[in-house]
Order: structure tokens, then C-alpha cells, then sequence
């Protein structure tokens, strides 16, 4: 049973455009949200992350948003850059110590 | 930054021999690691959960007695694929958590293991 549910699974975008990966969650027990990027041959990265007692985060052109009610969390890049080329992987964890669960992974190319 | 180095990066095997990979925690004390294994285009699979001192806890489905995992000291934790078959081919990448027991985990760079 996948925990969390990602999409889209692959992303094209213009550089200089916003790409917007979803996710979704069902155990309210969460209580932790990163982001992370991995790069082809290497292990992930943390990218951002977000706790449920906020709605948003931004770091640089990286802003996650966080919708409680619905279980859902986004992650959006602005101004989108060939750099930000990689796969995207959300992840939902509940309490310190614990394991967390990935959700699928999206690839996205920013074309220039 | 925490940092946690996984050796080797890649290693090539014949079919029936071991290959140990290393998870070091470089600049902080790591009570618990983790092991993931990823297939090309997939997401990561969690294998187990190390905790040092302790025996480590397998998830549903994975060989405790083929992957072998050892968490001897806070700052290294070793996976061990015994008998290794070419199915064993995979990515393998550890991740670490702190002994304070903040919520960021850092993931090692990843082993590629090739069973010829």
C-alpha cells in the first residue's frame, strides 16, 4: 500500500517556468514533509521540508504548500532552471526516529 | 552540514560471493539508519532499520539472512548482500538520523551493485 501518492510521474518544463509536483497522504499521524532531489547515481537530497502547523515554506525558489483538510502537499519551483533537471521525491514521516515513506518520484526536465 | 559516506560507490561481483557496503556518519552520531534499495525509475524501498547495539528490523519480504546488516558504533552501520545473484543488482543507499533525534535525515550517496 503506497503511503504517499506523488504525480505527476514525469514533468516537462521551459526554463523560466513553474513546475508543480503533488502529493498525497492519507495517515494523519504525519507530521513531517520533506522534498527531496536526487541526481542520477547519487542519493537523495533534502530539498525542503514543511511541518503540518504551517500552510507554506519558501526557500529561494522553492515553496512547498501544505493543505491540512485535504491531506495534500505541493512542491513548486519557481523560475525553473536545466539545474533543476533531477528526480523529485516527497516523503511523510511521523514522529522522531521514525521511518519515511516516499512517494513515487517525478522527473522533470526544464528545458532551456 | 551532517554527512554520511557510503562506500563504495560501485562494485562489481560475480555471482556468489559477498559485498559488504559502509554507511558512515561523518560528523555526528547516528542511532538509527536506515537501508533502501532502488530500482532504475523507482522509489526507494526501505530493507531495514538499524538501530546500534541492537539487531536490525527487516521489512515484509526481505532475506534477513541475505542481507546482513551490522550497526556496531554510532557513526557506521555496514549491509553485507551474502551469496549475491544478478537479481541483487540495485542501488543501495543508507540514511542516517542524529542521536538528538532531530527529524532531518541525510542519505549517503548511494552504492551500485552489479552481480555478474
Amino acid at each position: 500500500q503506497q503511503q504517499v501518492k506523488q504525480s505527476p510521474q514525469s514533468l516537462i518544463v521551459q526554463k523560466g517556468g513553474i513546475s508543480i509536483i503533488n502529493c498525497a497522504y492519507e495517515n494523519t499521524a504525519f507530521d513531517y514533509f520533506p522534498w527531496y532531489q536526487q541526481f542520477p547515481g547519487k542519493g537523495p537530497a533534502l530539498l525542503i521540508a514543511i511541518r503540518p502547523d504551517v500552510s507554506e515554506k519558501k526557500e529561494g525558489r522553492f515553496t512547498i504548500s501544505f493543505n491540512k483538510s485535504a491531506k495534500q502537499f505541493s512542491l513548486h519551483i519557481m523560475d525553473s532552471q536545466p539545474g533543476d533537471s533531477a528526480t523529485y521525491f516527497c516523503a511523510a514521516s511521523m514522529n522522531t526516529g521514525n521511518q519515511f515513506y516516499f512517494g513515487t518520484g517525478t522527473s522533470l526536465t526544464v528545458i532551456p | 552540514g551532517a554527512v554520511v559516506s557510503q562506500h563504495p560507490s560501485r562494485v562489481i561481483c560475480k555471482s556468489g560471493t559477498s559485498v559488504k557496503i559502509e554507511c558512515r556518519s561523518l560528523d555526528f552520531q547516528a542511532t538509527t539508519m536506515f537501508w533502501y534499495r532502488q530500482f532504475p525509475k523507482q522509489s526507494l524501498m526501505l530493507m531495514a532499520t538499524s538501530n546500534e547495539g541492537s539487531k536490525a528490523t527487516y521489512e515484509q519480504g526481505v532475506e534477513k539472512d541475505k542481507f546482513l546488516i551490522n550497526h556496531a558504533s554510532l557513526t557506521l552501520s555496514t549491509l553485507t548482500v551474502t551469496s549475491a545473484h544478478p537479481e541483487d543488482s540495485s542501488f543501495y543507499i543508507c540514511s542516517a538520523q542524529d542521536v538528538q533525534g532531530a527529524y532531518g535525515y541525510t542519505f549517503g550517496s548511494g552504492t551500485r551493485l552489479t552481480v555478474v
